[in-house]
């Protein structure tokens, strides 16, 4: 079946502007993560998504992210008054329950602020 | 604060070689260890180990825990130049997986 599938694959946009990520997970899972990877390092976990609600958001860097999840499926991360330090590639996960289950990673977006 | 250390952080290698990769880790509430093998952007998933001692195995990979030890290794013989990639190690505490920064590997023909 069909992965987890993220978009835009690419977004490039000015400090200060609003942009939005999408994630699509693997069809039936319910938990759904959201992580960041800056240059040379691991993903950083971000936010965690039990259904419909956040259920750990305590990674978000500051007020300026946020995501939604409303119908328990697609997520949107948003990220207001882009900064440079947030350039980043992107990485939503999925999985079929939360716990030590595994993580399935989609390709991610690479977010790059001018 | 959990930490995941990976080492070598870079190693090159020629085809046919045999590669170890190391992960140790210091975290609250271990569940389990993950491998993933990051070709441009997306982990793919390798293994998962919850247990010490009993190794996981997949064609020319292989991966064992040791959790008195604290650490896990990851193996791939006869190395391809497929294998060229960066190996990510992963801690589970559930929900979230708090990552290694990676062994970027490199296969020369």
């Amino acid at each position: 079946g069909a992965g987890v599938s993220q978009t835009p694959s690419n977004k490039v946009t000015e400090k200060g502007k609003y942009v939005e990520l999408r994630c699509d997970p693997i069809s039936g899972h319910t938990a759904l993560y959201w992580y960041r990877q800056s240059l040379g390092q691991g993903p950083e976990f971000l936010i965690y998504f039990q259904g419909t609600g956040a259920a750990d958001d305590s990674g978000l860097p500051n007020d300026r992210f946020f995501a939604v999840r409303p119908e328990g499926s697609v997520s949107t991360l948003k990220i207001q008054r882009t900064e440079r330090g947030d350039s980043a590639v992107y990485l939503c996960a999925s999985s079929f329950l939360a716990g030590p289950d595994t993580q399935y990673f989609g390709p991610g977006t690479r977010l790059t602020v001018l | 604060e959990d930490k995941v250390v990976q080492s070598p952080l870079s190693l090159v290698v020629h085809e046919g070689d045999t590669v170890t990769l190391n992960c140790s880790y210091e975290v609250t509430n271990f569940r389990s260890l993950l491998w993933y093998k990051q070709e441009k952007k997306a982990p793919t998933f390798l293994f998962m180990l919850t247990s010490s001692g009993i190794e996981k195995k997949s064609g020319r990979l292989s991966s064992i825990l040791d959790k008195k030890e604290l650490f896990s290794i990851l193996n791939i013989t006869a190395t391809q130049t497929g294998d060229s990639a960066i190996y990510l190690c992963a801690v589970a505490h559930p929900p979230r997986l708090t990552f290694g920064k990676g062994t970027l590997l490199t296969v020369n023909p």
